[in-house]
């Protein structure tokens, strides 16, 4: 299976603190996304982060990729209730098409 | 607002009726996609349409029928489904297998 992880499945915190979620995934990539799904809604796409790039910035999110170890990272920071989401992370199958993790349930407590 | 639109928001349906779901994006993208999404099970590419082609068919049961008309509009048919079809269904436009918009999604329970 090319199926990737992401780590830890389920993740809780404070309002202000800051929340890492890990992705491990199995192929090349040409490049590795993450996305946010609030419940029973679609996903909205995070941040795209490619395979020559290490680190990456947006607003609060900070993403980093270690091809080496087949890995990614998401930080956000500062974070808020708002926040609460499932996060995924996806990369590129020998298809072409995304592969999905299983997400990261976060829940920002106020 | 990603600019997929989905309908209907929420379905239930029998095992011996059939449906449609519709799916409609306005971007000017070139592919469009279908995935389900079950609890507790990571997204499940169904099919991938490119260019109004139909480039992928990962294993989907034959009672679920997909239909590309134009670039813009995606619909899955639905015929003689089972319970274990009920959940999310998510439908995604991309431009150049960058990133994915998503509609919000239908929620089907199958009785």
């Amino acid at each position: 299976s090319q199926q990737g992880e992401e780590d830890p499945q389920a993740l809780s915190i404070q309002e202000g603190e800051n929340a890492t979620m890990n992705c491990s995934y199995k192929t090349s990539i040409n490049n590795l996304q993450w996305y946010r799904q609030n419940s029973g809604r679609g996903l909205v796409h995070l941040i795209l982060i490619r395979s020559n790039e290490r680190e990456k910035h947006s607003g609060r999110l900070r993403v980093t990729l270690d091809t080496s170890k087949k890995s990614s990272s998401l930080l956000i920071t500062a974070s808020r209730a708002a926040d609460t989401a499932s996060y995924f992370c996806a990369y590129g199958g020998s298809q072409g098409n995304l592969i999905f993790g299983k997400g990261t349930k976060l829940s920002v407590k106020p | 607002e990603t600019g997929v639109t989905q309908t209907p928001r929420h379905l239930v349906m029998g095992m011996t009726n059939k449906k449609s779901l519709k799916c409609e994006q306005h971007l000017g993208h070139n592919a469009m996609y279908w995935y389900k999404q079950s609890a507790k099970k990571p997204l499940e590419l169904m099919f991938v349409y490119s260019l109004e082609e139909r480039v992928e068919n990962n294993s989907v049961p034959s009672r679920f029928s997909p239909e590309c008309p134009n670039s813009s509009h995606l619909f899955l048919h639905l015929h003689t489904l089972q319970p274990e079809d009920s959940a999310l269904y998510l439908c995604a436009s991309s431009q150049e297998n960058e990133k994915l918009f998503f509609g919000s999604g239908t929620q089907l329970s199958v009785l």
